[in-house]
């Protein structure tokens, strides 16, 4: 069964602390996502690769940091630079190399506690 | 740089009436405009989406029209259900290549029994 698939779906990080949130996907997509929502918010972008071994930043990476060593992993770490990092996260991927080009697929997301 | 706009930020409607959520992109090499519902502590769910190609697209209660000249697009709903509810996403991207898709801040609707 296809699509993309994060980890864990709750975590706690205590003050000081790094975490990181896996994103995996079997779609063979190039192009990777994360995304930060704050309760009643919108998306907003962190970082995003379009291909391995490469990746951007979004618009607000302060307190992040990414890697994209293999073509279907894509994990986020939150740094303890991040100052509050409470809140939903959310990988995707797109499929631009097809003809119906850019679907966004979205993992189930993952939210993020500090105590 | 690359920007959405999205309003109303929150609508509210009787149930059965229609609801519209209107979108304007600033990048005129965008060609790709997708729709997304999200209930709450949920991922967000393609509804529908729009290339630049056509103007408008229908999918049984739910409609999209594009305007290319003016830059807008907007998300038809009729025969509003209390299902409808949720939080909804315009956003708009380029096709030619993986880039970067722009997310409009969302519209919270509310459909009133």
């Amino acid at each position: 069964d296809g699509g993309i698939t994060q980890s864990p779906k709750y975590l706690f990080r205590k003050e000081g602390q790094n975490v990181t949130l896996s994103c995996e996907q079997n779609l063979n997509h190039d192009a990777m996502y994360w995304y930060r929502q704050d309760p009643g918010q919108g998306l907003r972008l962190i970082y995003y690769s379009q291909i391995v071994n490469d990746f951007q930043k979004g618009d607000i990476a302060e307190g992040y940091s990414v890697s994209r060593e293999k073509k279907e992993s894509f994990p986020l770490t939150v740094t303890s630079a991040q100052k509050n990092p409470t809140a939903f996260y959310l990988c995707a991927s797109i499929d631009g190399g097809k003809i119906s080009g850019n679907t966004i697929y979205f993992g189930e997301g993952s939210w993020l506690t500090v105590v | 740089g690359e920007n959405v706009e999205q309003h109303p930020s929150t609508l509210s409607v009787q149930e059965g009436d229609s609801a519209v959520i209107k979108c304007t992109y600033s990048d005129s090499a965008s060609n790709y405009f997708p729709w997304y519902k999200q209930e709450l502590g949920k991922r967000p769910q393609l509804i529908i989406d729009i290339r630049s190609n056509v103007g408008e697209k229908k999918d049984q209660r739910i409609a999209v029209t594009l305007n290319k000249t003016a830059k807008h697009f907007s998300l038809h709903i009729t025969e509003t259900q209390p299902e409808d509810s949720a939080v909804y996403f315009c956003a708009a991207s380029k096709r030619s290549s993986a880039s970067k898709i722009i997310f409009g801040s969302g519209t919270r609707l509310s459909i009133r029994p």
